[in-house]
């Protein structure tokens, strides 16, 4: 069984500083993991995925995240917030086995202060 | 580009009846999930189809049932509706299981309301 656990269900920075958002998984195999931004009314929309290889992952927006096996985190991380920013974001792990598709985290909502 | 389609965007129904959702997976794409995420919820998964057959059943209700289509789409009939299942419906298409590190493509989903 897999799980995905976010640090926060809000976190609110000031435009132009840096967003950390949370990840932690745990997975008894090698995980997939993703995160997926969300805003109001919307689908979910991917911005970053880890497979294999390079453990610092660049996304969409200027986003990126880092794996850390030792740690369990996948945290998400943007040098300097634009409001623009401002969602919800979901990290989530898939297994090898993949047919139950995504186990998502609760999600942390990103408010971006002026 | 091309992307999942959900029908309708919006649905309203009154408890104890039926509703259908119908989701359009891009071209290609062979398999499909569905998600329900409550409000305030992150998303949870119902089933997914691969190739027109069940791959994986999650914490789906006996009261709803899918299926995949010979051309892919796939369709969520939900009866018996209660309060509790107004939510918003994701599909989610991609080529191959998501296992492989596959992308997954999500729809707009569907807002059902159960009155």
């Amino acid at each position: 069984a897999q799980s995905v656990t976010q640090l926060g269900s809000h976190v609110s920075v000031s435009e132009g500083a840096l967003v950390l958002l949370r990840c932690n998984y745990s997975s008894s195999v090698p995980p997939y993991l993703f995160w997926y931004v969300q805003y109001p009314n919307q689908g979910l929309q991917l911005l970053l995925k880890y497979t294999t290889g390079a453990t610092l992952v660049k996304g969409i927006n200027g986003f990126e995240a880092e794996f850390k096996k030792s740690e369990t985190s996948f945290h998400l991380t943007k040098p300097s917030a634009h409001m623009s920013d401002a969602a919800e974001y979901f990290c989530a792990v898939s297994d090898a086995g993949g047919a139950d598709g995504l186990t998502f985290g609760k999600g942390t909502h990103l408010i971006i202060q002026p | 580009a091309a992307g999942v389609i959900q029908s309708p965007r919006h649905l309203i129904k009154e408890k104890r009846e039926t509703a259908t959702l119908k989701c359009y997976p891009i071209p290609r794409h062979d398999t499909v999930y569905w998600y329900q995420q409550g409000p305030g919820q992150d998303p949870q998964f119902l089933i997914s189809f691969y190739e027109k057959m069940q791959s994986d059943k999650g914490s789906i209700p006996d009261r709803f049932s899918a299926q995949q289509f010979s051309d892919y789409h796939s369709e969520l009939n939900m009866s018996s509706l209660e309060l509790g299942d107004s939510a918003l419906y994701f599909c989610a298409s991609s080529f191959g299981i998501i296992g492989g590190g596959t992308e997954a493509f999500f729809g707009q989903g569907t807002r059902l309301t159960v009155v």
